[in-house]
C-alpha cells in the first residue's frame, strides 16, 4: 500500500506570494492533518480535515488555510508569505475522524526569501 | 492544555550501549502517548504508542517505553544502540475519546547520535 505523498517536495517562494501544498493520504484513509515543523517552534498542529470539513484548527493566522476534496486529498494554502513561514510542512493521514494513529508523509520543504 | 517536555536536545551513546530518551507530559485527562522517529529529509515514523492497558509497550526496531502515571513520564529505551538508530525522536501526546484525538502535541525532539 502506498504511503502518504506530498507534492512538491521542495519549494522556494518570495515574501508576499502565496503557495499551495498538496497531500494524498493512504488509500482508504479519510482524515488528513497538517503540521508545521520549524527549528524554533518544533512541530505544531495546523488543522485536520475529514469528509471535506475542517474538524480541528491550531493557533495559526488566517493566512493559513486548507481544504479537502471528495477523494480525501487535501491542500493547504498560505497567502502573503512571510520569512517565518519557511518550514517543513508535514501531512498525516488516518483512517477516520478522531483516529489517533497517524501516518506521516515526507513533507514539503518551503523556503521563503 | 497538554504539553510534552523532552529534556535535552541531544543524546550521544556508543554503539551497543543503552538508549534512554526522556519524555514527561502534562495532560488534564489520561493521555494517549506516542514516540515518533524522524530520519533526515523524511517524515515521521511511529515507533510505539500507549493508549490503555499494559503500561510497558514495545515498538519497532527494539524500542520500548513505559507509561508511569505517577511520574507523568513515558521514557523511550532500547537495550543496545545501533548505528542506524541515529535520528531525531519526538514524544507526542493527545487527548483520547475527544473530538481532538488527531491533534498531536509534540515535544521539541531529541537528536540521538550513535558513536562507533
Amino acid at each position: 500500500k502506498a504511503g502518504v505523498t506530498q507534492t512538491p517536495r521542495y519549494l522556494i517562494k518570495t515574501r508576499g506570494q502565496q503557495v499551495t501544498l498538496s497531500c494524498s493520504p493512504i488509500s482508504g484513509h479519510r482524515s488528513v492533518s497538517w503540521y508545521q515543523q520549524t527549528p524554533g517552534q518544533g512541530l505544531q498542529f495546523l488543522f485536520e480535515y475529514f469528509s471535506e470539513t475542517q474538524r480541528n484548527k491550531g493557533n495559526f493566522p488566517g493566512r493559513f488555510s486548507g481544504r479537502q476534496f471528495s477523494n480525501s486529498r487535501s491542500e493547504m494554502n498560505v497567502s502573503t508569505l512571510e520569512l517565518g513561514d519557511s518550514a517543513l510542512y508535514l501531512c498525516a493521514s488516518s483512517l477516520s475522524a478522531g483516529s489517533y494513529e497517524q501516518y506521516f508523509g515526507p513533507g514539503t520543504r518551503l523556503t521563503v526569501t | 492544555a497538554q504539553s510534552v517536555t523532552q529534556l535535552g536536545s541531544h543524546v550521544s551513546v556508543s554503539e551497543g550501549a543503552l538508549v534512554l530518551l526522556r519524555c514527561n507530559y502534562s495532560s488534564s485527562v489520561p493521555p494517549y502517548l506516542f514516540w515518533y522517529v524522524q530520519y533526515p529529509n523524511q517524515g515521521l515514523q511511529l515507533l510505539l504508542k500507549y493508549t490503555t492497558g499494559a503500561t510497558l509497550v514495545k515498538g519497532i526496531n527494539g524500542f520500548e517505553a513505559e507509561f508511569k502515571k505517577s511520574e507523568t513520564s513515558f521514557h523511550l529505551t532500547k537495550p543496545s544502540a545501533h548505528m542506524s538508530d541515529a535520528a531525531e525522536y519526538f514524544c507526542a501526546v493527545t487527548k483520547p475519546l475527544t473530538g481532538a484525538n488527531s491533534k498531536l502535541t509534540f515535544g521539541k525532539g531529541i537528536t540521538l547520535s550513535v558513536r562507533p
